[in-house]
């Protein structure tokens, strides 16, 4: 099965600096990396998401980056705040099962 | 649409006491998947279904029992709560097939084993 491997586990920033969190995988044939960001006490939701056709995907101030070939992805936020702190995991699947996840970065950005 | 709806939202068992973790989903989705979430592990997969009437088993399957006899439903079973068991656990949905987009997660259920 899909085996996926998260760095690093905690992240610690300035508010406007960049965090960039990596995963990899090990199953050729997954083609949905999902990212999800989970707050405290709550449940994990989606904040982007790639496929494996594309090699880059931006929304305001994430983005995430897929190389096929290494398998790996990224994800990167710039200019942080204090409000994207939280705890963010990757997750890779090849379609026709169910998601595995990294174990987790968390983030924190101080003011 | 209510999405993913998990009962109870906190429980607290004796060693030995079994019980029903509930889950129900209203977005017709396909795959359905019980995680459990420990501290520093991330996201574990304990059971997962690809529609009614087929379940698998995740990575942490051993004490627990899954069944889907309908696309909705799809409760986990502790068979004999141990203090190992002690955990939040999450059940997700998502599409299946050709429709390859993310899970929605319930509200998750915070067990406690004393």
């Amino acid at each position: 099965g899909e085996n996926v491997e998260q760095h690093p586990s905690t992240l610690s920033v300035q508010e406007g600096d960049s965090a960039v969190i990596k995963c990899t995988y090990s199953d050729s044939a997954s083609n949905y990396f999902p990212w999800y960001k989970q707050e405290l006490g709550k449940r994990p939701q989606l904040i982007i998401d790639i496929r494996s056709n594309v090699g880059e995907k931006k929304d305001q101030r994430i983005a995430v980056t897929l190389n096929k070939t290494a398998k790996h992805f990224s994800l990167h936020i710039t200019e942080t705040q204090p409000e994207d702190s939280a705890v963010y995991f990757c997750a890779a699947t090849p379609g026709y099962s169910t998601l595995t996840f990294g174990k987790g970065t968390m983030l924190l950005v101080s003011p | 649409n209510a999405g993913v709806t998990q009962t109870p939202k906190f429980q607290v068992l004796k060693t030995g006491q079994s019980m029903t973790l509930q889950c129900a989903q209203d977005m017709n989705h396909e795959y359905m998947s019980w995680y459990r979430q420990d501290p520093g592990m991330g996201l574990r997969l304990i059971h997962y279904s690809v529609g009614a009437g087929i379940t698998d088993q995740g990575e942490v399957p051993n004490g627990y029992n899954v069944s889907r006899s309908t696309t909705e439903d799809f409760p986990l079973r502790l068979l004999s709560a141990a203090p190992s068991q002690t955990s939040v656990y999450f059940c997700a949905s998502r599409p299946g097939g050709s429709a390859n987009t993310e899970a929605f997660f319930g509200q998750g259920t915070r067990l406690t084993v004393v």
